[in-house]
């Protein structure tokens, strides 16, 4: 079993739909989520950082985190199809080894 | 542009040749960080740099691999005699520090394709 599982894709829906997508994970001890998001062919670009359990909003986007039930989700409101993209999951413990384990990703595409 | 930046973006090579890569970090970002992405997968840890000093290496990284960051500004990843199983994006991500709230920034990534 992988440390950080994520939801297989992948994931059209009609724009402006709410996009929920989904990862768990297996190690207790990360502390540090983070939502990536990457274009075709290009780096990953940081969506949205959140440090333990609880929501953190920014704009269309709500990132949610369930330490007790290792879970956590990216909610994407009124969906735009410039959201078009894969979406990684990413999660780390924190300290001075720190580094990113990463979901396998998941393709969005938003249709006109 | 201040942001992580790599160079080439793009590497076509044969099997057995050798091929480097650079990564320039966010200015004044002590951590670096190699990871390489295969198709339909997330970015998988390769190494990392504290400053100069490499402190950690994946299993990942054969004795094929070699990364160095002379001076604690740029890094380059070296991969001799590739195989074709190297085919992948090798993306490269910086931080301030081990102990910043701020997580890792990622540069474009080298895709490198071996014939």
């Amino acid at each position: 079993q992988k440390e950080v599982e994520q939801d297989p894709g992948p994931l059209s829906v009609p724009e402006g739909a709410i996009v929920s997508l989904n990862c768990t994970y297996s190690n207790s001890a990360f502390q540090y989520f983070m939502w990536y998001r990457q274009y075709s062919r290009k780096g990953p670009e940081l969506l949205m950082y959140t440090y333990s359990s609880g929501n953190k909003e920014d704009g269309r986007f709500t990132a949610q985190v369930d330490k007790s039930s290792k879970y956590i989700s990216l909610f994407i409101r009124d969906s735009q199809p410039s959201d078009s993209a894969t979406y990684l999951c990413a999660m780390e413990t924190g300290g001075a080894n720190s580094k990113l384990t990463f979901g396998k990703g998941i393709t969005l595409s938003v249709r006109p | 542009d201040t942001g992580v930046s790599q160079d080439p973006r793009h590497k076509i090579t044969k099997r057995g040749q050798n091929v480097t890569f650079r990564c320039d970090p966010i200015s004044e970002h002590n951590r670096l960080y190699w990871y390489r992405q295969t198709l339909g997968q997330g970015p998988e840890f390769l190494t990392y740099f504290q400053n100069e000093a490499q402190l950690e290496k994946s299993r990942l990284l054969s004795d094929r691999f070699s990364a160095e960051r002379p001076k604690g500004s740029f890094s380059t990843l070296e991969i001799q005699r590739t195989e074709q199983g190297d085919s992948a994006m090798y993306l490269c991500a910086s931080r301030p520090d081990w102990h910043s709230t701020d997580t890792q920034y990622f540069g474009p990534g080298t895709r490198l394709t071996v014939l």
